[in-house]
């Protein structure tokens, strides 16, 4: 079946330190890619994606792109700030399936 | 301005108690969901339906119904609530196409059973 492996966190960087987050999928066919966040106490707001190999998403500095040959879809930010601090969470579409989340990373960004 | 509304935001009951969990989205979307999500903050599918009268359960098992009469409404039941039901519950949406913009999430509500 479908599924999204992230690395785990929680992650602790200082301002304007590069951000990784690892993010592989699993799926059949073609899958549609995303990224998640989750600020504290709100619900999850889509932050970018990505529907076909090679897309690069793109929002807020953030930046993803869709490698089919490593089914991967790693999230990066040059220059992290500490309002970014929040809960990042990978998923994926395929067919007519709900979407499905990895576990989410928490980034902690100390000023 | 969100276009996915979720009542209540915090909530809590004692054991026992039945209550319902709404969600209403504006956006005419067919797609509605139900996740829960646990202090690990793993999401975890509980509910989805694509349409009025369509329901379907999700991966995790719940004690939990839903019921689609209306487009824009999907709310949840818990006919007995349990300590164990204590979690955060997130309603989504989504509209047609494949996967062209991802879905749309409530606020959520967080749910407390003493």
């Amino acid at each position: 079946g479908n599924s999204v492996t992230q690395m785990e966190g929680p992650v602790t960087l200082s301002e304007e330190a590069f951000l990784t987050i690892n993010c592989t999928y699993t799926a059949t066919g073609y899958p549609s890619l995303f990224w998640y966040v989750q600020y504290p106490g709100e619900g999850l707001q889509l932050l970018l994606k990505a529907t076909k190999a090679d897309d690069k998403g793109s929002n807020k500095g953030f930046e993803a792109t869709y490698r089919k040959e490593t089914t991967s879809f790693h999230l990066e930010k040059g220059s992290v700030q500490v309002s970014d601090s929040a809960v990042y969470f990978c998923a994926l579409l395929s067919g007519n399936t709900p979407l499905v989340f990895g576990k989410g990373t928490r980034l902690s960004v100390i000023a | 301005e969100a276009d996915i509304y979720q009542t209540p935001r915090y909530l809590v009951i004692g054991t026992g108690k039945k209550i319902t969990l709404e969600c209403s989205q504006t956006m005419g979307h067919d797609k509605m969901y139900w996740y829960q999500q646990d202090p690990g903050m793993e999401l975890h599918l509980i509910h989805y339906s694509y349409g009025v009268n369509s329901t379907e359960k999700g991966d995790l098992s719940s004690e939990s119904t839903v019921s689609r009469i209306r487009t824009e409404h999907f709310p949840l039941t818990l006919e007995s609530a349990r300590p164990s039901h204590t979690s955060q519950y997130l309603c989504a949406s989504s509209g047609e196409g494949r996967g062209n913009y991802g879905y749309t999430f409530g606020s959520g509500t967080r749910l407390t059973v003493v």
